[in-house]
């Protein structure tokens, strides 16, 4: 079984919908982050979560919000999802003793009609 | 604000041929790490340098890590169609930082 696995792995939804996007992690890690990538933009941090009590914002978290809601699970919401937001979604889980070497999910592909 | 800068952003080449792939900063790293991507996967880690000057081999692939530990770079020996991919690199500032990426390197072997 995959160690960090994405649920759903394809979405397609309106404009004004409110998404969550989850993500689950069997690694045991502390750290979680959620990134967005766009073609010719690269990978783009929204928010992470250094462990189930501490939230930051990343470079992008306009318009979206998450919840830690355990140690391994880390989910994204978009309160109201825009055309904008349609993207390419990793989650991602790190241990600090190992400098922040990331493990990645397979991605949600989110488009937002 | 993009503190990683990688270089080419694609490149093109054919079977056996060598290649280089650059990825360089203002900003001074304590580790810097390369990922691959493939298409529909997410990254998955390729290698972590920490020592400025160091130099680590995967196979056909060389690391070398910036003696200012500001950019790094990656070669690839006699490439193959397998090592088609998005090359991303990404910086710690610190253990308790989250990391920076690159845009990436579109790498496309072809037979």
């Amino acid at each position: 079984d995959a160690d960090v696995t994405q649920t759903p792995r394809n979405r397609i939804t309106k404009t004004g919908k409110r998404i969550m996007l989850e993500c689950s992690q069997t690694k045991g890690h502390d750290r979680m982050y959620w990134y967005r990538q766009d073609p010719g933009l690269g990978l783009r941090l929204i928010y992470y979560s250094f462990d189930v009590k501490d939230i930051n914002k990343g470079e992008i978290s306009d318009g979206y919000s998450v919840s830690r809601q355990a140690q391994a699970k880390f989910s994204l919401s978009l309160e109201s999802a825009i055309p904008n937001q349609t993207a390419l979604y990793f989650c991602a889980t790190s241990d600090p003793n190992s400098r922040n070497e990331q493990f990645f999910g397979p991605g949600t592909r989110l488009t937002v009609l | 604000t993009q503190l990683l800068e990688q270089s080419p952003q694609f490149l093109s080449i054919q079977e056996g041929e060598n290649l280089t792939v650059y990825c360089n900063s203002s900003s001074v790293f304590s580790s810097l790490q390369w990922y691959r991507q493939e298409p529909g996967e997410g990254p998955v880690l390729l290698v972590t340098v920490v020592t400025g000057g160091e130099v680590k081999k995967l196979k056909r692939l060389t690391f070398q890590f910036g003696d200012a530990r500001k950019d790094s770079s990656l070669h690839i020996t006699a490439a193959q169609t397998g090592d088609t991919g998005l090359y991303l690199c990404a910086g710690a500032e610190g253990s308790g930082y989250a990391l920076n990426f690159g845009k990436g390197t579109s790498l496309l072997v072809t037979p």
